[in-house]
C-alpha cells in the first residue's frame, strides 16, 4: 500500500537553482526518509527525519517534517546537474518496525 | 566495502522457467527486503525478513518465494514466472532497532519474463 505520495511528479530547473519536493502520507509514523535513484539504480538514502523532529539539514539538504499535516519536504539548494535523478520518500510506520512505504517519486531534472 | 549484492544483474527468461535472484549483504544486517518497480508504481514490497528463517509478505507477495535461513542471503525465488513480473527488483537490507532505520540497497535486477 503506497503511504507517501510526492508532488510533483516532476521537476526540470536550471542549475543553480534550488529544488523543492513534497511529500505527503496518511497515517502515523516512526520516521520519514528521503531517498535518491539514478535512473535504474540502486536507492541510496539521503536523510532520515523523526517524528519528533520539524527540520534537518545535510549539506545541500533541508528536509523539515510537519506531522500535523502528515507532510513533508525536501529542500535541495543550489542545484548542480548531478542532482538529475529522482527522489523517493518512505515512511517507517509508528510502532518503530523497520517496514518502509515508498511513494512514487519525484523526478527531478537539473539542467546545465 | 559495506554493499548489497545482487545476480544477476540483468536476466530475460521465458514463461514458467523457474528462477533464483540472489541477494547478499555483508553488514551483518537483520532485516532484509525485496521491492519491485515498475513506471508509475513506484517501489512495491513483495516479501521481507525481520532475520533467520523469519520471513513474511509485503504488499505483492503473489508469485514469488523467499527464504532466509542465513543472515547474509535472501533470495527471491519465482516458481513459474509470468510476463506481469517483468519489472526491476531491489534487494534492501537495515539493521533493527531504533536509530538503523536506514535501507542500503543493491544494485537492482531487471528481470524480462517473455
Amino acid at each position: 500500500s503506497q503511504q507517501g505520495e510526492e508532488d510533483p511528479q516532476a521537476l526540470s530547473i536550471q542549475e543553480g537553482e534550488n529544488a523543492t519536493m513534497n511529500c505527503s502520507y496518511k497515517t502515523s509514523i516512526n520516521n520519514l526518509q528521503w531517498y535518491r535513484q539514478n535512473s535504474g539504480r540502486g536507492l541510496v538514502h539521503l536523510i532520515l527525519i523523526r517524528s519528533n523532529e520539524r527540520e534537518k539539514h545535510s549539506g545541500r539538504l533541508r528536509v523539515t517534517l510537519d506531522t500535523s499535516k502528515k507532510s513533508s519536504s525536501l529542500l535541495i539548494t543550489a542545484s548542480r546537474a548531478a542532482d538529475t535523478a529522482s527522489y523517493f520518500c518512505a515512511t517507517g510506520p509508528k510502532g518503530g518496525s523497520e517496514k518502509l512505504v515508498f511513494g512514487k517519486g519525484t523526478k527531478l531534472t537539473v539542467n546545465p | 566495502e559495506a554493499q548489497v549484492t545482487q545476480n544477476p544483474r540483468y536476466l530475460i527468461t521465458v514463461t514458467g522457467k523457474k528462477l533464483t535472484v540472489t541477494c547478499s549483504q555483508n553488514m551483518n544486517h537483520e532485516y532484509m527486503s525485496w521491492y519491485r518497480q515498475d513506471p508509475g508504481l513506484g517501489l512495491r514490497q513483495i516479501y521481507y525478513s525481520m532475520n533467520v528463517e523469519v520471513t513474511d509478505k509485503g504488499d505483492v507477495p503473489e508469485g514469488y518465494k523467499v527464504s532466509r535461513k542465513e543472515k547474509r542471503n535472501f533470495p527471491l525465488i519465482l516458481e513459474s514466472p509470468s510476463p506481469n513480473q517483468t519489472s526491476l527488483y531491489f534487494c534492501a537490507s537495515s539493521s533493527a532497532g531504533a536509530g538503523k532505520e536506514t535501507q542500503y540497497f543493491g544494485p537492482g535486477t531487471r528481470l524480462l519474463v517473455l
